[in-house]
């Protein structure tokens, strides 16, 4: 079946550090793929996503490719923020039906 | 208000006891999911529902029940609550179309003695 791996955490960076949290994913087909946030205490949100190999998703300085040889969907920025501390989690949904199946999740902490 | 709410934000129950999880939304959406989170394993689906006739079991349905009232309601069940159903309870929405976001409410934190 479906699966999502992420890298475990805790990410641990200082303010203005680069930002890089690997997700690989396992599926047949071209499943669209999701980069969901979860900021203390809150529901999970759509931070970006890409719905086709090459695509790139963006959203408030985050990044990720979608790439169909590596069966990757990495998460990227330039230069995080203490507000960007939260748990992010890579999410693929197969073609065709609706739901989602998630990776564990990784949560980022940043210190001034 | 909140697109999508969950009631009660926070329950402590005992073993055996019935327990009912609800959640409503006002974003118009047909499509409703029951998610548990627990650390170290992110989220997992439970049940899902298409629309008011659609009710389907996910990853983990074992040990729960829903009940889908009318489109803006999902509502949760634990028959007889065990201690490993401890856990942080999500309920999502999503649009017919396949734009793909699912819009999730501020979860339940149920505890199971």
């Amino acid at each position: 079946g479906d699966s999502v791996t992420q890298m475990e955490g805790p990410v641990t960076l200082s303010e203005e550090a680069f930002l890089t949290i690997n997700c690989t994913y396992t599926a047949t087909g071209y499943p669209s793929l999701f980069w969901y946030v979860q900021y203390p205490g809150e529901g999970l949100q759509l931070l970006l996503k890409a719905t086709k190999a090459d695509d790139k998703g963006s959203n408030k300085g985050f990044e990720a490719t979608y790439r169909k040889e590596t069966t990757s969907f990495h998460l990227e920025k330039g230069s995080v923020q203490v507000s960007d501390s939260a748990v992010y989690f890579c999410a693929l949904r197969h073609s065709g039906y609706s739901t989602l199946t998630f990776g564990k999740g990784t949560m980022l902490l940043v210190s001034p | 208000d909140a697109d999508v709410t969950q009631t009660p934000r926070n329950r402590i129950t005992k073993t055996g006891k019935r327990i009912m999880l609800e959640c409503s939304q006002t974003k118009g959406h047909d499509r409703m999911y029951w998610y548990r989170q627990d650390p170290g394993l992110g989220l997992r689906l439970i049940y899902y529902s298409f629309d008011v006739k659609d009710i389907n079991k996910g990853e983990i349905s074992d040990g729960y029940s829903v009940s889908r009232q009318a489109q803006a309601k999902f509502s949760l069940s634990l028959e007889s609550a065990i201690p490993n159903q401890t856990a942080l309870y999500f309920c999502a929405t999503s649009d017919q179309g396949y734009t793909d976001t699912q819009y999730f409410g501020p979860g339940t934190r149920l505890t199971v003695l």
